[in-house]
């Protein structure tokens, strides 16, 4: 167990919707992070939020946008969603910015876009 | 850009049997290395990693070798088992301007009693 939790484990949904991923970040860690893992695209980091404030940006659509509360949960929205949205999203959280910080991952959020 | 570039797979072993898998990265600077597997149906789990030239990682039998002059982190293990069936992601992460990791396209291991 990481110590980072994400809800929910799967979402079902239909094109044209929108939801919200969850993620809770280890305890004491400031640093979250959203990767996409698709069939086709490998493992593509999405954002960087550090404590509360955007940090990095990366293959992130406008439809997706994302948030870190002064609790240091963050929320991933995915709007307008199409079939190639389908994929397993995860949550790392690491200490700080430093780029010898570990990141850990949570369990992932398995999102269908039906 | 920085990229990775993993031993395509997948990789079909008897137990007992040494492995390697390769990898090899382009990156500006003095990037961490690190091996993250995902056991089916699970998240990423971080395996090793290191952070300089010449370091070794190691777990759990696991070892890896940051090779700056081959620009080269192999993933090696001198007698495999069943449970280390996974697919196995080599990454890195520079120690500057953008934290973020960026992942080879990941080896799928199976082991064979």
């Amino acid at each position: 167990d990481s110590g980072v939790t994400q809800t929910p484990k799967h979402l079902i949904t239909a094109t044209g919707q929108r939801v919200t991923l969850r993620c809770s970040p280890r305890s004491g860690d400031l640093s979250v992070y959203w990767y996409q893992q698709s069939l086709d695209q490998g493992l593509q980091f999405l954002i960087q939020y550090y404590n509360g404030e955007e940090r990095a940006k990366g293959n992130i659509l406008e439809r997706f946008s994302a948030q870190q509360f002064p609790d240091l949960h963050s929320e991933l929205n995915l709007s307008s969603l199409e079939l190639g949205d389908s994929a397993l999203y995860f949550c790392a959280s690491s200490p700080g910015t430093g780029g010898v910080d570990t990141q850990y991952f949570g369990p992932g959020t398995r999102l269908t876009v039906l | 850009g920085d990229s990775v570039t993993q031993m395509e797979g997948p990789v079909t072993l008897s137990e007992e049997a040494f492995l390697t898998i390769n990898c090899t990265y382009t990156a500006t600077g003095y990037p961490s290395l690190f091996w993250y597997v995902q056991y089916p149906g699970e998240g990423l789990q971080l395996l090793l990693k290191a952070t300089k030239a010449d370091d070794k990682g190691s777990n759990k039998g696991f070892e890896a070798t940051y090779r700056k002059e081959t620009t080269s982190f192999h993933l090696e293990k001198g007698s495999v088992q069943v449970s280390d069936s996974a697919v196995y992601f080599c990454a890195l992460r520079t120690n500057f301007g953008n934290e973020k990791l960026t992942f080879g396209t990941g080896t799928r291991l199976t082991i064979i009693p």
